[in-house]
């Protein structure tokens, strides 16, 4: 089985920079994924790493250390409507089922 | 990117009643699609894989003759919760991979807020 480990919440202020972890423990490993969702919404897919680095997209830059087993969500000049929850997602080598972390809740004040 | 509606986005029945959640594909081809639960502040629970053509998928303590699954379509799958109890009152929400087959990324519905007085 797999397991994912990420913080419950973060909290940073508008205009800054936020990094939310995500650990994952697989037997096997295709890629992470990290999706954003808002209140009362579904979640919408951010990035996907298959491979080491850092992948960017405007505000928001994901990254995969496949040796450490780690990977990490950055989100830059923040703002007030990214606050959501973040979900990291990992699927195993063997199926096809991603398996979603618990959530890091970011909230960001003014 | 490709779109994903669930209908309805919300439902309020009672008790022992059944509720049937459609989930739709509307521009690509979904073969597989999948079931979530999720409660207030926690994660998405997959409870079940949709396969077009075939049996769904449940995940384990999931029943299977409580949460009914039909994929009719390549583009339509429902969720059929029958005899509903307040237990029951939860955000259901679908999602299917794009068309190339790969699951790493998911495309979800818009949910539905399924309450039962």
């Amino acid at each position: 089985g797999q397991s994912l480990e990420q913080p419950s919440e973060v909290t940073a202020v508008e205009g800054a920079i936020v990094q939310i972890n995500c650990t994952y423990q697989t037997s096997g490993f295709y890629g992470l994924s990290w999706y954003q969702q808002h209140d009362g919404g579904a979640p919408t897919f951010l990035s996907y790493n298959a491979l080491d680095g850092l992948e960017e997209t405007g505000r928001f830059s994901s990254f995969l250390s496949r040796s450490d087993s780690y990977g990490y969500l950055l989100l830059q000049e923040l703002q007030m409507k990214d606050s959501a929850s973040y979900f990291c997602a990992v699927r195993e080598g063997g199926s096809y089922i991603p398996t979603f972390g618990r959530g890091t809740s970011l909230i960001v004040h003014p | 990117g490709a779109v994903v509606s669930q209908h309805p986005s919300r439902v309020i029945c009672k008790s022992g009643t059944s509720v049937k959640i459609e989930c739709r594909s509307l521009d690509f081809q979904a073969t597989t699609m999948f079931w979530y639960r999720q409660f207030p502040k926690k994660s998405l629970m997959l409870m079940a894989t949709s396969n077009e053509g075939s049996k769904a998928t449940y995940e384990q303590g999931v029943e299977k003759d409580k949460f009914l699954i039909n994929h009719a379509s390549l583009t339509l799958s429902t969720l059929t919760v029958t005899s509903a109890h307040p237990e029951d009152s939860s955000f259901y929400i679908c999602s299917a991979p794009p068309g190339s087959g790969s699951t790493d990324t998911q495309y979800f519905g818009p949910g539905t807020r399924l309450t039962v007085l």
